[in-house]
């Protein structure tokens, strides 16, 4: 249950947009479109942004979008706004019904 | 309103136990899976436990199977995480979360879309 590899911090200018890769193995991400994508902003719960590798929750703005090639996945946010600076974390399936996590990547809005 | 209230959070020390609770309301608790997810301080996610929508199925990361028990009670609405033998580096935010099911058949889809506000745990002497 080794946690999945993401970059510790991207940032870019608002109305750009920015992509968070989350690379794994092919016991998890590589096997499984099950992947699910958190923010989380400063002493708060984290909020669901992207499960099962692309799909957005009821209420999630569709600059967020979610992809996966190989062992890799990744979040886009398009038309980069203040509010998105938070940190997010992606999460796989990784076999008998157990998950892991990215260890989290801190977005700076410029 | 969906809601889920964490709480048995607390100060303890090294090698002794704590049960903490996390109530549901607003939703038909019976029918979701739900988990339980940490995060040390200044650190990332991690996740813990999870447990099926009738209680009949868990599964544990490895650093806490063993010592950990998730549990829940369906006529209370309530989910359980009974933790023994505890460390130091289970120090955490625990934070319930529910499982969002997803498809024709509405299987669990292993995102988490409630959150609690989460319990703090410290181990220390």
């Amino acid at each position: 249950q080794s946690a999945l590899t993401q970059p510790a911090s991207v940032s870019g200018s608002p109305g750009q947009s920015i992509t968070i890769s989350c690379t794994g193995t092919s016991s998890d991400v590589g096997s499984y479109n099950l992947v699910s994508w958190y923010q989380q902003h400063p002493g708060k719960a984290p909020k669901l942004m992207i499960y099962e590798g692309s799909k957005r929750p009821s209420g999630v703005s569709n600059r967020f979008s979610g992809s996966k090639s190989g062992n890799t996945a990744s979040l886009t946010i398009s038309g980069l706004q203040a509010e998105d600076e938070a940190d997010y974390y992606c999460c796989s399936y990784a076999a008998s019904s157990t998950l892991v996590f990215g260890g989290g990547t801190k977005l700076t809005v410029l | 309103e969906v809601h889920l209230v964490e709480s048995g959070g607390g100060l303890v020390k090294p090698g002794g136990s704590l049960r903490l609770s996390c109530a549901a309301s607003g939703f038909t608790f019976s029918s979701y899976w739900m988990h339980w997810v940490r995060q040390a301080p200044g650190k990332g996610l991690v996740w813990v436990s999870r447990i099926n929508s009738d209680g009949s199925s868990t599964n544990y990361a490895d650093s806490v199977k063993g010592r950990f028990t998730i549990s829940r009670d369906n006529a209370k609405n309530t989910l359980y995480l009974q933790m023994n033998s505890l460390r130091a580096d289970d120090t955490a935010v625990y934070y319930c979360a529910r499982d969002l099911p997803a498809g024709l058949y509405q299987v669990p889809s292993y995102g988490m879309d409630v959150w609690g506000q989460g319990t703090t745990v410290t181990v220390s002497s």
